[in-house]
């Protein structure tokens, strides 16, 4: 069966510190996709990024960088030099049957704050 | 581009009524989805909907239905509302169906609270 995990329910930094959220999935399809995405206190899920399960090159995007490991199942996400305006939740997700579905199965979630 | 909207953003209700609650997709986007998001259970998928046809549906009581119009607004319905139906409800909607690399982007959700 299809599984995220983000054993990390709560983290806690001060701004400028970097931070790494954990993510580790489970899935028997050979074809799948990963994705992160942000909830601010508004409550609306922002798309972060989208990874597919042939693509191990890992991705940096400004202050976000992501690491895409399959041997291990992980898909973790970091921060760089964190900001208050990062405080959320941030979700880790896998798209079921292969992408035959818009179905995301979403990890628990880990709250990141932030002090300024 | 207007976003997803969700309407109504706030219902209190009471147990053994029933909701309605609406989601309009962006402009152009065929697919939408709802999830259920508590604290207890997290984000957990209810259906899935593409061209006014449900194409998947999450492990969920007959309580729980929805359905897609012509112009892709669509709209999921609770009935016997219970305590644990409190929760926040979220529309997700997408260009296509079963295409990851489409991104889903999701509606502000619709908070219920069932006393």
């Amino acid at each position: 069966a299809q599984k995220v995990t983000q054993a990390q329910t709560e983290i806690s930094v001060v701004e400028k510190e970097d931070v790494t959220l954990d993510c580790v999935y489970e899935t028997r399809d050979t074809t799948y996709y990963l994705f992160w995405y942000k909830q601010p206190p508004s409550g609306e899920l922002v798309f972060l990024i989208r990874r597919n399960s042939f693509d191990e090159q890992n991705e940096i995007s400004g202050r976000y960088s992501w690491n895409f490991q399959k041997s291990t199942s992980s898909f973790n996400f970091t921060i760089t030099a964190s900001q208050v305006v990062d405080s959320a939740v941030y979700f880790c997700a896998l798209s079921d049957l292969g992408g035959a579905t818009n179905k995301l199965i979403f990890g628990t979630g880990t709250l990141l704050a932030v002090q300024p | 581009k207007a976003g997803v909207t969700q309407t109504p953003r706030y219902l209190i209700k009471t147990r053994g009524q029933q909701v309605t609650l609406s989601c309009s997709p962006i402009s152009g986007h065929r697919s939408v989805s709802w999830y259920q998001q508590t604290p207890g259970q997290g984000l957990q998928f209810l259906f899935e909907y593409f061209s006014e046809t449900q194409r998947n549906k999450g492990n969920f009581p007959g309580r729980f239905s929805g359905r897609q119009f012509s112009n892709s607004r669509s709209e999921m319905n609770v009935s016997t509302l219970e305590l644990g139906d409190s929760a926040l409800y979220l529309c997700a909607s997408s260009l296509v169906k079963g295409s990851p690399n489409n991104e889903q982007f999701f509606g502000p959700g619709t908070r219920l609270t069932v006393l």
